[in-house]
């Protein structure tokens, strides 16, 4: 298995631009969370899906935020408008139901800048 | 609010020490426990897990996590470290409460090994 694939890996992007990430997940895994990491904070859950249907979003920033899981093998996370406190590392993880098996996959994550 | 707490923020060691790494998490109940590494660059990966039996856990690397359940503790320790150790490492706890699938984090650990 490939693993948890995440595009791009790199994103720059100028302020107010729209900015859209993806996320393959392991073929068979029920569970998918988009995550973000900065110095600052830390890594925070911002939404996470169970067989493709939002669970939890309590942690997206804002409106300007949003996720979508339109089948068991692809995931978005979109930023429309972006601004510079965007930027980040953004991982993608996905783990069985039960996560007993491997525990919590991430892929390579996307960092992205926002000028 | 549960939390899960990590004492070092930053630990530098020389090669061949020993390694102990802090991890305390606030919940009452039933938890599943996790170690992850992240090196410079990186990607999470999953060093070890604990979710019931045995709770002292072998990982990776030789690394190896004792659960004590009164203590809400989850410890990292390795008894000696080697310069590619080198990395940030997060304790995460998930609360085994009905569907949930979050992993609470703790902000981590800079590890720093010297040659």
């Amino acid at each position: 298995d490939a693993g948890v694939i995440q595009s791009p890996r790199h994103e720059v992007t100028e302020m107010g631009q729209e900015v859209t990430l993806r996320c393959k997940p392991i073929s068979g895994h029920n569970s998918l969370f988009w995550y973000r990491q900065t110095m600052m904070r830390g890594l925070e859950l911002l939404i996470y899906f169970n067989n493709n249907v939002p669970i939890d979003d309590s942690g997206m920033p804002e409106d300007r935020f949003s996720a979508k899981m339109p089948n068991a093998s692809f995931s978005t996370l979109k930023i429309q408008p972006s601004e510079p406190r965007d930027s980040a590392v953004y991982f993608c993880a996905s783990s069985p139901w039960d996560a007993g098996a491997s525990g919590y996959t991430f892929g390579s994550g996307t960092r992205l800048t926002v000028v | 609010a549960q939390s899960v707490s990590q004492h070092n923020h930053h630990v530098i060691l020389s090669e061949a020490a020993s390694l102990e790494l802090g991890c305390n998490y606030s919940y009452g109940g039933t938890v599943n426990l996790f170690w992850y590494v992240q090196y410079p660059g990186q990607h999470l990966q999953l060093l070890l897990k604990y979710f019931s039996g045995d709770p002292l856990v072998k990982g990776i690397k030789g690394f190896e996590a004792e659960f004590i359940k009164s203590k809400f503790s989850f410890n990292l320790r390795k008894p000696s470290v080697q310069w590619s150790d080198t990395a940030e490492y997060f304790c995460a706890v998930r609360l085994n409460a009905g569907n949930n699938r979050k992993l609470i984090w703790g902000l981590g650990t800079s590890l720093a090994v010297n040659p």
